[in-house]
């Protein structure tokens, strides 16, 4: 079976400080990865897809990046973070239109 | 270009009452449509989806959605609802082909069922 993990679960981080968030596909290759945003109370942004390692492209500019470094991992990060940053973060994975969300990760920056 | 609008951000209904959440596209063609759950400091869960056949979906817990082409609608359904239902509901759309799949998502609808 096809399983996806996020890492960590949550996190407080300062202002201007870096920012480095995993996810991992276990059970499925060469899978369509995707990182999405949400804002407190808002709905959801994608913020990135990647169709295979090493390729990433971006859809909205948040002053985010994100690398896939193997088939199974999508990472999420940035240098400085900004206070517009605070949010949830979903990564997923997605098979011919079929879309499974990892659990989140949430992200409070101070 | 392809949207999604739930038009009621919030919605109450009292436990055993019927529920029913609006969900509008926009979209060129047919597209596949989902609807999520996401339930507090959770992640998204899959309700149902529909694709092509028979407009009305059946999917977990006793919820249906019933796709109109000619209202752009996919309204969620459900006869009678739990306080348990109380979540935040997510519309969404991804077009029919492509190797990049881009899944929008509508604003929400947060749900309380009261007791």
């Amino acid at each position: 079976a096809q399983t996806i993990h996020q890492w960590p679960v949550a996190e407080i981080k300062a202002v201007g400080s870096p920012l480095s968030l995993g996810c991992t596909i276990k059970g499925k290759s060469s899978p369509n990865l995707y990182w999405y945003w949400q804002a407190t109370g808002g709905t959801l942004q994608q913020l990135f897809y990647s169709i295979t390692v090493g390729q990433v492209e971006s859809v909205v500019q948040l002053n985010l990046s994100a690398s896939r470094p193997k088939d199974d991992q999508f990472i999420l990060s940035t240098e400085k973070l900004l206070l517009s940053h605070s949010g949830f973060y979903l990564c997923a994975w997605s098979l011919n239109s079929d879309y499974t969300f990892g659990s989140g990760t949430r992200l409070l920056v101070i | 270009a392809q949207s999604v609008t739930q038009p009621d951000a919030r919605v109450t209904v009292s436990e055993g009452a019927s529920l029913q959440l609006r969900c509008k596209y926009s979209y060129s063609a047919t597209p596949y449509l989902f609807w999520y759950v996401q339930y507090p400091r959770q992640g998204l869960q899959l309700l149902l989806k529909y694709y092509s056949g028979d407009p009305v979906v059946q999917g977990v817990n006793s919820f249906e959605a019933e796709f109109s082409k000619s209202n752009s609608s996919f309204h969620l359904q459900k006869a009678s609802v739990h306080w348990s239902d109380s979540a935040v509901y997510f519309c969404a759309l991804s077009p029919l082909s492509g190797s990049f799949n881009k899944l929008t998502f509508g604003a929400g609808t947060r749900l309380a069922v009261c007791p």
